[in-house]
């Protein structure tokens, strides 16, 4: 396993529901990421938190709303979600310093689907 | 805009050949360009990271290049196995980002027995 684990590991949720995912990572890591991945197309970056702050949000629809409680912990509360919200949402992690890029350790994913 | 480009035609190899993918970017000069490996249902794994004043890199079997004036990335993957079948990522840094990454949609590879 790769230190990140992810739960739930498939949600199937209603348009009107509210719901959570959870991310959680064992590596020491200080920053903590969340993707979008559709099929056959690249990743999409949706949020960033360095140090439990937020430093990157990609003009992500506000029904997407992150959480970092610490920097082991990364939540995305989903509300009023649409049916092309539908994807594999992933969580990573990696070491961060000012300039330098480090590889990305990611979770397993949630299989979202939206009815 | 940053735009990458890996083969989405899904690469057929005969086991024990070398799988070579190819990542091609415009529009942008990384200093780094990282390779992951996704199997299906998981998440994708960190292979090689590669930095531009480095022409190639190795571990175990795989092998990268990296080509600043080409723009582009080769993935080779020798004595290739069954075990090797998966997506195959490349993603580079964005310089006015410190924790972004620009992801290729990725090329599968499937080795046949």
């Amino acid at each position: 396993e790769t230190g990140v684990t992810q739960t739930p590991r498939h949600l199937v949720m209603g348009m009107t529901n509210k719901k959570s995912l959870k991310c959680e990572q064992h590596l020491g890591h200080n920053a903590m990421y969340w993707y979008k991945q559709s099929a056959k197309k690249p990743l999409e970056l949706m949020f960033v938190y360095s140090l439990e702050e937020r430093v990157e949000n990609n003009s992500v629809p506000s029904r997407f709303s992150p959480e970092c409680p610490n920097s082991s912990h990364l939540f995305l509360h989903l509300h009023t979600l649409q049916p092309e919200d539908s994807a594999l949402y992933l969580c990573a992690s990696s070491h961060s310093m000012t300039g330098e890029i480090y590889e990305q350790y990611f979770g397993p994913g949630t299989r979202l689907t939206v009815t | 805009s940053q735009k990458i480009e890996q083969n989405s035609e899904a690469l057929n190899i005969q086991e024990g050949k070398t799988a070579t993918l190819t990542c091609n970017y415009t529009n942008y000069s990384p200093a780094y360009l990282q390779w992951y490996r996704q199997d299906p249902g998981r998440g994708p794994v960190f292979l090689l990271l590669i930095r531009e004043n480095e022409k190639e890199k190795r571990k175990e079997r795989l092998k990268v290049t990296f080509d600043t004036t080409l723009k582009q990335s080769l993935f080779h993957v020798t004595a290739s196995q069954p075990a090797d079948s998966a997506t195959y990522l490349c993603a580079l840094d964005v310089l006015d980002s410190n924790y972004q990454l620009i992801w290729g949609a990725g090329t599968k590879l499937i080795i046949k027995p």
